[in-house]
């Protein structure tokens, strides 16, 4: 069965700092996706990527960055310079290439304070 | 904006009812997921609908069923409501059945409340 783990339940940082969100994942099966998604107050999911087990280059999208190690089972997700607007909880899921479902983590609840 | 619309936006209803929840996927969209965000669950994967037919299940009680009609949109049905339905019920679009391959377009959300 797959898992998402994501430690950090909360993070609090100040505006600008850099802060980076941890996933783990599990599975046994050597094809998948890994996802991030934002869920900001205001209650709706977004995409911010998606990444294929046979990908493991780093990404960079503009203070997002996504750090891809399949050694370690981890995705993790960094935001350079937050902002206020950055506070949301943010979702790492995980899904099988033939699978149509989803796994998704906890949720780390992010807030940046002015 | 993500283009996948959901209603009613909030619920409020007693235990032992039943609720209807419809989502309209974005245009071209042909598959359909529904999803669970809950406080003690987090976020699951219930149900999936490609071009009409049932492609996935999760973890969706026997209490709720679902369909996708031929104009792509989709229902949610909860029946025999119990406390703890109450969650924020997503609904997803994606171009094709993969939704590991595609991306998912999620709606806004339903609220139910279950008092």
């Amino acid at each position: 069965a797959q898992k998402v783990t994501q430690a950090q339940t909360e993070i609090s940082v100040v505006e600008k700092e850099d802060v980076t969100l941890d996933c783990v994942y599990e599975t046994r099966d050597t094809t998948y996706y890994l996802f991030w998604y934002k869920q900001p107050p205001s209650g709706e999911l977004v995409f911010l990527i998606r990444r294929n087990s046979f990908d493991e280059q780093n990404e960079i999208s503009g203070r997002y960055s996504w750090n891809f190690q399949k050694s370690t089972s981890s995705f993790n997700f960094t935001i350079t310079a937050s902002q206020v607007v950055d506070s949301a909880v943010y979702f790492c899921a995980l899904s099988l290439y033939y699978g149509q479902n989803f796994v998704f983590g906890p949720g780390t609840r992010l807030s940046v304070l002015p | 904006d993500s283009g996948v619309t959901q209603t009613p936006k909030h619920l409020i209803t007693a235990t032992g009812q039943r609720v209807t929840l419809r989502c309209s996927p974005r245009s071209g969209d042909l598959s359909v997921y529904w999803y669970q965000q809950s406080l003690d669950q987090g976020l699951q994967f219930l149900i999936q609908y490609y071009n009409g037919e049932e492609r996935a299940k999760g973890n969706i009680l026997e209490r709720f069923s679902a369909q996708q009609f031929p104009d792509l949109h989709s229902e949610l049905n909860l029946s025999s409501l119990e406390l703890g339905d109450s969650a924020l019920y997503f609904c997803a679009s994606s171009e094709t059945g993969s939704g590991s391959y595609n991306e998912q377009f999620f709606g806004p959300g339903t609220r139910l409340t279950v008092l």
